[in-house]
């Protein structure tokens, strides 16, 4: 079965800094990969998603992440961070035609932003 | 309207007693979920439907149980709540098609506490 890690539990950080979360999985097929993001009291949102091609993604609110595939990695980035990115960020994996699209959670970043 | 709805938000119960989660969807979507969130641990996948007449367990079935109504509901039932069953519930939902395909789609979530 595939699994999900996500190194960092907490990260803080000021406005304007930039962000870097790390998220690693183990399957050893072709997978699908999603970032979501959880603002406080809210339920999660895409923010951005890969399935093929490009391996720079680029999503909303100026959020990216880059698909290595050698490494196994997902890792999400924003150049520069503000107050309001603030939340907890999910990574997940699903393998291509996995039946019922499963998706496998990371464990989440909370990450919180100072003014 | 919100897309995707749970019902209630907010449940405070007593071990033994049943529970019943209620999802509605208004997407059109065929294909639903249940997912507990606890800290650290991400999102864990409980039951899942690819239509009404399909019902497949996830990774943490053991307690608990569903029931596809209708394309656009999916039920989440605790039978005899304990308290280890505390947790933050997500009902998602998915397509197999279009541009959104393959992408999942949360409910605010219904937390839940068992004393």
């Amino acid at each position: 079965a595939q699994s999900v890690s996500q190194h960092n539990h907490h990260v803080i950080l000021s406005e304007a800094a930039s962000l870097e979360l790390g998220c690693n999985y183990s399957y050893g097929g072709t997978v699908n990969l999603f970032w979501y993001v959880q603002y406080p009291g809210q339920h999660l949102q895409l923010l951005l998603k890969y399935f093929s091609g490009d391996p720079l993604v680029k999503g909303i609110k100026g959020f990216e992440a880059e698909f290595i595939k050698s490494k196994f990695s997902f890792n999400l980035r924003k150049p520069s961070v503000q107050w309001s990115d603030t939340a907890e960020y999910f990574c997940a994996v699903n393998p291509h035609g996995a039946a019922g699209n499963k998706l496998t959670f990371g464990g989440g970043t909370r990450v919180l932003v100072k003014p | 309207d919100a897309d995707v709805t749970q019902t209630p938000r907010n449940r405070i119960t007593k071990t033994g007693k049943r529970i019943m989660l209620e999802c509605s969807q208004t997407k059109g979507h065929d294909r639903m979920y249940w997912y507990r969130q606890d800290p650290g641990l991400g999102l864990r996948l409980i039951y899942y439907s690819f239509d009404v007449k399909d019902i497949n367990k996830g990774e943490i079935s053991d307690g608990y149980s569903v029931s596809r109504q209708a394309q656009a509901k999916f039920s989440l039932s605790l039978e005899s709540a304990i308290p280890n069953q505390t947790a933050l519930y997500f009902c998602a939902t998915s397509s197999t098609s279009g541009s959104e395909r393959d992408e999942q789609f949360f409910g605010p979530g219904t937390r839940l506490t068992v004393l």
